[in-house]
């Protein structure tokens, strides 16, 4: 099945840096989501791009949608305390109509040093 | 406007007892979904169903069954649990596919 390869596996980083992390997969897809995942919680969707080329940001988080369809790319600018959490990249695949299977990334484990 | 939520929150088994995990969402969606989180392996796809009365099996089925009992709930089942089924259980739903997620079930099989 389709294989996303997401990193880092995880980062220290200090507070006030920038920080990026991005999935690629070998086969492309139609949708790229990113997932934040608090400690002790469930995913919570941060971003979803739609299309080829997509630049969306929301807040201090942004997300692209690479060209080529086989990867995307988030940022996070001025990291704080809170952004500690697991991110998680998930695509879909262009199957047909019906077609529920995300895949998800294996996730970067983002610490913060204040 | 609860989202989804999962019932229990911590539960410890031991091998071979049954358990079930309740899942209820409170926005309308058709799909549901279980996945399982395990250490370094992110998020795998127990079993889904796309609409009320329908079943599929995702990528690690074995050792569950499910049930749609109507539009709201999703329940997993394990019937003789193993120590190989210890993780963090999540239930999501979608109407599209961008989907919402429980807060998880931390599941123990000593």
């Amino acid at each position: 099945g389709q294989q996303l390869n997401q990193s880092p596996q995880s980062m220290f980083i200090q507070e006030g840096e920038d920080v990026s992390m991005n999935c690629t997969s070998s086969s492309i897809f139609n949708t790229w989501l990113w997932y934040k995942q608090d400690p002790g919680e469930g995913p919570v969707l941060l971003i979803a791009l739609y299309k080829a080329g997509e630049l969306t940001s929301n807040g201090r988080l942004t997300a692209q949608f690479g060209i080529t369809r086989k990867d995307s790319f988030l940022n996070i600018s001025a990291s704080i305390p809170s952004d500690v959490g697991i991110y998680f990249c998930a695509g879909r695949p262009p199957y047909g109509a019906g077609s529920y299977q995300l895949t998800f990334g294996k996730g970067t484990k983002l610490s913060v040093i204040p | 406007n609860a989202g989804v939520t999962q019932t229990p929150k911590f539960q410890v088994l031991k091998t071979g007892q049954s358990m079930t995990l309740q899942c209820a969402q409170d926005m309308n969606h058709n799909s549901m979904y279980w996945y399982r989180q395990d250490p370094g392996m992110g998020l795998r796809l127990i079993y889904y169903s796309a609409s009320e009365g329908t079943t599929d099996k995702g990528e690690v089925p074995n050792g569950y069954n499910v049930s749609r009992l109507n539009k709201r709930e999703f329940s997993l089942r394990l019937e003789s649990a193993a120590p190989s089924q210890t993780s963090v259980y999540f239930c999501a739903s979608s109407e599209a596919i961008v989907k919402f997620f429980g807060p998880g079930t931390r599941l123990t099989v000593l």
